[in-house]
């Protein structure tokens, strides 16, 4: 099993459709982050989170939200997606204690909005 | 600000050849810089890093990288390209505010040909 999940990987929707992502994982790490990508614009980070109590914005986080509902699980809403929301957006952790460390990645999900 | 320029958006090399992928880096004090990979439909690998020491870096699948902080580059090579290797190389500065969060390049695609 992969250590950051996504669910969806895929989905389609209409404009003005509440969209949620989920991510889990079993690294055990604190820290949790969503980005988004698009083509030509490398990773965007739109949230993240240092524990349940502490979620702090990204560059990109206008009309998204998140919820931490435990070490593991750190979901990323669409109130009402707009078809410019269209992209992959990946999960990811790392480990506190590895000051120097890497990100670890979802699979990503693709959302495509209509 | 800190930031990330990966100069190409897309690399052809043919497969035995030496390949080389740009990246550019601009931060205050020490960088921490990484090297991912993205296959398609598939999340983000993690290739290799620079924390301090050896500006000679390897990584995983026979890739290795340049730091050069005259320069202020972090160049991704490998002595003889695969056609595997065919993917989207992307290059990320860890942000100096202790937060874990990388920012990233904009992605270079590197085409390997029979």
């Amino acid at each position: 099993d992969a250590d950051v999940t996504q669910t969806p990987r895929n989905r389609i929707t209409k404009t003005g459709k509440r969209i949620m992502l989920e991510c889990s994982q079993t690294k055990g790490h604190d820290r949790m982050y969503w980005y988004r990508q698009d083509p030509g614009l490398g990773l965007r980070l739109i949230y993240y989170s240092f524990d349940v109590k502490d979620i702090n914005k990204g560059e990109i986080s206008d009309g998204y939200s998140v919820s931490r509902q435990a070490q593991a699980k750190f979901s990323l809403s669409l109130e009402s997606a707009i078809p410019n929301q269209t992209a992959l957006y990946f999960c990811a952790t790392s480990d506190p204690n590895d000051p120097a460390g890497e990100l670890f990645f979802g699979e990503g999900s693709r959302l495509t909005v209509l | 600000a800190q930031s990330v320029a990966q100069p190409e958006d897309q690399v052809n090399v043919a497969e035995g050849n030496p390949l080389t992928v740009k990246c550019t880096y601009s931060v205050s004090g020490n960088p921490y810089l990484f090297w991912y990979v993205q296959y398609p439909n598939r999340g983000l690998q993690f290739l290799l890093k620079y924390i301090t020491g050896d500006n000679l870096v390897k990584g995983s699948y026979g890739f290795e990288a340049e730091f050069n902080k005259s320069q202020t580059s972090f160049h991704l090579k490998k002595p003889s390209a695969l056609v595997s290797d065919s993917a989207l190389y992307f290059c990320a500065v860890r942000d100096i505010s202790n937060t874990g969060k990388l920012i990233f390049g904009q992605g270079t695609t590197l085409q390997v040909k029979p």
